[in-house]
């Protein structure tokens, strides 16, 4: 079955610590998404890439990092420099940036302070 | 810049009653709309999209919504509501030509038996 898969489904991060979320897709999407979601502040948009070995800055990217080497896979990494990292991280992913088709998500990762 | 305003946080309807969840939405040009549901600790499941054409759109398990440029709405309806429709509900539009959504803030339906 073709979707998208995000490991692990809970993560804990310590204080001072960097932490990286997977995402993994095989539907040969050419556009993937990060979204951080927080009770009643729905999704915001992290980083987006439209190929490999390119991405751009979402809504709220401080804190954060990504890579794009290989189309399947897009990790993200919540570095010590966020200060308030606990929320719902969710990974997307559609054909083609600028087309009208929707994104797909996979089942978020929860990430919370120890 | 494009936003998206879902007026109320939660919506209770009674088993078999019609339901409707409404949206509103600030874009430049002509909008692409879209309504996706999330179940608890899940990701968000597509449900259906206007591009263009007619202002009436149906999706999937029974969904449908109804554009209206005029009002700059774009409400999710249901002739039957179903209690295992009770979720976490959100709007999203982007400009015409872009795929980078701007999402509501989620409306919580609650359909009880």
């Amino acid at each position: 079955d073709g979707g998208i898969t995000q490991s692990p489904k809970y993560l804990f991060r310590k204080e001072g610590q960097n932490v990286t979320l997977s995402c993994e897709q095989n539907l040969n999407h050419d556009a993937m998404y990060w979204y951080r979601q927080d009770p009643g502040q729905g999704l915001r948009l992290i980083y987006y890439s439209q190929i490999v070995n390119d991405f751009q800055k979402g809504d709220i990217a401080e804190g954060y990092s990504v890579s794009r080497e290989k189309k399947e896979s897009f990790p993200l990494t919540v570095t010590s420099a966020q200060k308030n990292p606990t929320a719902f991280y969710l990974c997307a992913s559609s054909i083609l940036q600028g087309s009208n088709q929707p994104q797909h998500f996979g089942d978020g990762t929860r990430l919370s302070i120890l | 810049a494009q936003s998206v305003a879902q007026p109320e946080d939660q919506v209770n309807v009674a088993e078999g009653n019609p339901l409707t969840v409404k949206c509103t939405y600030s874009v430049s040009g002509n909008p692409y709309l879209f309504w996706y549901v999330q179940y608890p600790n899940r990701g968000l499941q597509f449900l259906l999209k206007y591009i263009t054409g007619d202002n009436l759109v149906k999706g999937s398990y029974g969904f449908e919504a109804e554009f209206n440029k005029s009002q700059t709405s774009f409400h999710l309806k249901k002739p039957s509501a179903l209690v295992s429709d009770s979720a976490l509900y959100f709007c999203a539009v982007s400009p015409e030509g872009f795929q980078k959504l701007v999402f509501g803030t989620g409306t919580r339906l609650l359909v009880s038996p």
